[in-house]
């Protein structure tokens, strides 16, 4: 069984461009929630999505935003990236009803903004 | 203060010692707690989860908990090279509404041989 898939691996961006970062849930996964790894900082939550609707945001700015597909596939935008939105951007999917302790991760994005 | 406190390390033991990773949180709504193991250029996997007070063991793994403390344990026994990793804590409240994961900022492990 396939697991949580992103794409790209590694993204470079110059300051002030948009970033898109893609996530494929696991099979019969309908939530699907996004974490930002910045150097030294541990994960934070971004947002979290279940059946199309956004259930929840993190304390980030309106910058980052993102939706979910019918597929229940994933993206997160981010608009006028800054330097410090470099981090590891991680997606997890979990089962329709599930707990966070069934929620598995992808391999994470690499942002590196320039 | 963050809502939990993770020692980032670096810990460096050799092979077949007992590692002690720690964690603290300041919230009592936090009722779950995790730990997970991320290898350098991976995803974080899950190692455990417990609910309650006490020790939980899955193998060499033994997760501790003391809620009145408000302090969390992962020990790991006879520790391997392939234990090398950072070990994030993580916890979130018994609430379904939020499903957000607060995690420490990870304490990386290096197992010598």
């Amino acid at each position: 069984e396939a697991g949580v898939t992103q794409s790209p691996t590694h993204l470079i961006k110059t300051r002030g461009q948009q970033a898109t970062l893609r996530c494929s849930p696991i099979s019969g996964h309908t939530s699907v929630y996004w974490y930002q790894q910045a150097l030294g900082l541990g994960l934070q939550f971004l947002l979290w999505y279940d059946e199309g609707e956004e259930r929840n945001r993190g304390n980030f700015p309106p910058r980052f935003s993102g939706r979910q597909f019918p597929n229940y596939s994933s993206e997160l935008n981010v608009n006028a990236l800054e330097l410090e939105d470099s981090a590891l951007y991680l997606c997890a999917s979990s089962p329709p009803g599930g707990a966070n302790t069934e929620a598995f991760f992808g391999q994470g994005t690499r942002l590196t903004v320039v | 203060q963050k809502e939990v406190e993770q020692d980032p390390g670096p810990l460096s033991v050799p092979e077949g010692a007992i590692v002690s990773l720690n964690c603290t949180y300041s919230n009592s709504a936090f009722q779950y707690f995790m730990w997970y193991r991320q290898y350098s250029r991976k995803g974080p996997e899950l190692l455990m989860y417990t609910y309650s007070s006490g020790n939980k063991e899955d193998g060499r793994f033994t997760a501790q908990v003391d809620k009145s403390s408000k302090y969390i344990s992962l020990f790991i026994r006879d520790s391997q090279p392939s234990d090398s990793a950072t070990y994030l804590c993580a916890t979130f409240p018994f609430s379904g509404s939020a499903r957000q994961l607060t995690f420490g900022s990870g304490t990386q492990l290096t197992v010598l041989p």
